[in-house]
């Protein structure tokens, strides 16, 4: 199947501070991305589609200053968590659709846990 | 708008013993059912997709889910559980009419395989 790298695992930040994850596919290109949030016990919440080339659309009640979505290229999009405070604190995860595959059943990163101080 | 429902929060099965996490969907349109995966701290695995065609749809680790249109359900199974089938399970669903690019997460239900 096809696979998605997320870079970092982890990450513990200090209260007003940015924090960038990287979402990466690593055998396929993938025109669309797409971020969630995860809290505890909970299901998926999609935060944002990213889009190769163009401004993500977002979901609605998630700033868009706050999450700031980057997708330069068909194999990598960024959250950038910027001024991030403990409620922030969150699982956040990647996903991404194999361009071409009608079917369209998502491949998922491993997860980036964000703990802010 | 598009859901799924997944009613047990929880699922406790022996060992050995057949499984069955149930989920129902609501679209619009025809869906695309998905079933995934998720162990701690860990991302989702795609376990199982229905698209088309036989309702019953055979997937990864020995799982099966059937779709049952008339009563909008796809229910993961599985004929004898193990203990490393204990995870978080999630029932997905994508309505295609309109080219509609998003995907619906149920809530997600905790297998528990007890030994």
């Amino acid at each position: 199947g096809a696979v998605v790298s997320q870079h970092p695992s982890w990450v513990i930040c200090k209260s007003g501070t940015s924090v960038k994850i990287e979402c990466r596919s690593l055998d396929f290109q993938a025109t669309t991305m797409f971020w969630y949030r995860q809290f505890p016990k909970q299901s998926l919440m999609l935060m944002a589609t990213s889009n190769e080339g163009s401004k993500a659309t977002y979901e609605q009640g998630v700033e868009k200053d706050k999450f700031l979505i980057n997708h330069a290229s068909l194999t990598l999009s960024t959250l950038t968590v910027t001024s991030a405070h403990p409620e922030d604190s969150s699982f956040y995860i990647c996903s991404a659709r194999v361009v071409g595959w009608g079917s369209g059943e998502l491949f998922f990163g491993e997860g980036s846990r964000l703990t802010v101080l | 708008a598009q859901s799924v429902a997944q009613p047990e929060d929880q699922v406790n099965v022996a060992e050995g013993n057949p499984l069955t996490v149930k989920c129902t969907y609501s679209v619009s349109g025809n869906p695309y059912l998905f079933w995934y995966v998720q162990y701690p701290n860990r991302g989702l695995q795609f376990l199982l997709k229905y698209i088309t065609g036989d309702n019953l749809v055979k997937g990864s680790y020995g799982f099966e889910a059937e779709f049952n249109k008339s009563q909008t359900s796809f229910h993961l199974k599985k004929p004898s559980a193990l203990v490393s089938d204990s995870a978080l399970y999630f029932c997905a669903v994508r309505d295609i009419s309109g080219g509609y690019q998003k995907v619906t997460f149920g809530i997600g239900t905790k297998l528990q395989v007890i030994p």
